[in-house]
């Protein structure tokens, strides 16, 4: 089992659209987590942190499940600019390494 | 506005040749990785360094070597380039790791062929 999983998707969605992705990690020790968000052949950015309470940030948001060990982006009102590759991070325990999942890819349609 | 660069952005080689992927960053940040992007297993952590001449290992840092001399500069040495290693590299960047308000900063990437 990988240490974070994320379906790959492509999701594929209409403009205005509630798209929810879901990463899962295997160490429950793990405590930080992050969405990074990766447009074609580009680096990286992050979106956002995940707090343990959830967060929100405009359309998006965020949430933690430690019980079930996953975690979860939601996205409101899509637009054709979120077309992009989402990747989930899970800091490996306390050790300041950064496990990344294989990304889920979405594409938001006109 | 520099930030973090990385040089060269792509790069072709042949097998056996040696090959230095630079990476250097403006912010004085303490940390600094080096990832390794494939399709099918995302980004996978060759080597981090948490201070200028410490530096550890990750998840795939065979047939890799990296050196920090200096707090701003984490070169990544292929000492035999072979084929496996054909990838897109990033570099990254953090002040303090591990904390929900500390993201990685990343590097435009490296794009290596190696034939």
């Amino acid at each position: 089992r990988k240490e974070v999983e994320q379906d790959p998707g492509p999701f594929n969605v209409p403009e205005g659209a509630t798209v929810a992705f879901n990463c899962t990690y295997s160490n429950s020790a793990s405590q930080s987590f992050f969405w990074y968000r990766q447009d074609c052949r580009k680096e990286p950015k992050l979106l956002m942190s995940v707090y343990s309470s959830g967060n929100e940030d405009g359309r998006f948001t965020a949430q933690l499940n430690r019980a079930s060990q996953y975690i979860s982006l939601l996205i409101r009102d899509s637009k054709l600019s979120d077309s992009a590759t989402y990747l989930c991070a899970v800091e490996e325990d306390s050790s300041y390494k950064l496990i990344f999942g294989s990304g889920t890819r979405l594409l938001v349609r006109p | 506005d520099a930030g973090i660069t990385q040089s060269p952005r792509y790069k072709i080689t042949e097998t056996g040749r040696q090959v230095t992927l630079m990476c250097h960053q403006t912010w004085s940040h303490s940390y600094m990785f080096w990832y390794r992007q494939d399709l099918g297993h995302g980004l996978r952590l060759i080597y981090y360094s948490a201070a200028a001449d410490i530096t550890d290992k990750g998840e795939v840092p065979d047939g890799y070597v990296v050196s920090r001399s200096k707090t701003e500069n984490f070169p990544l040495t292929l000492e035999s380039a072979t084929r496996s290693q054909t990838s897109v590299y990033f570099c990254a960047s953090s002040e303090s790791p591990g904390l929900p308000s500390n993201e990685q900063f990343f590097g435009p990437g490296t794009r290596l062929t190696v034939l």
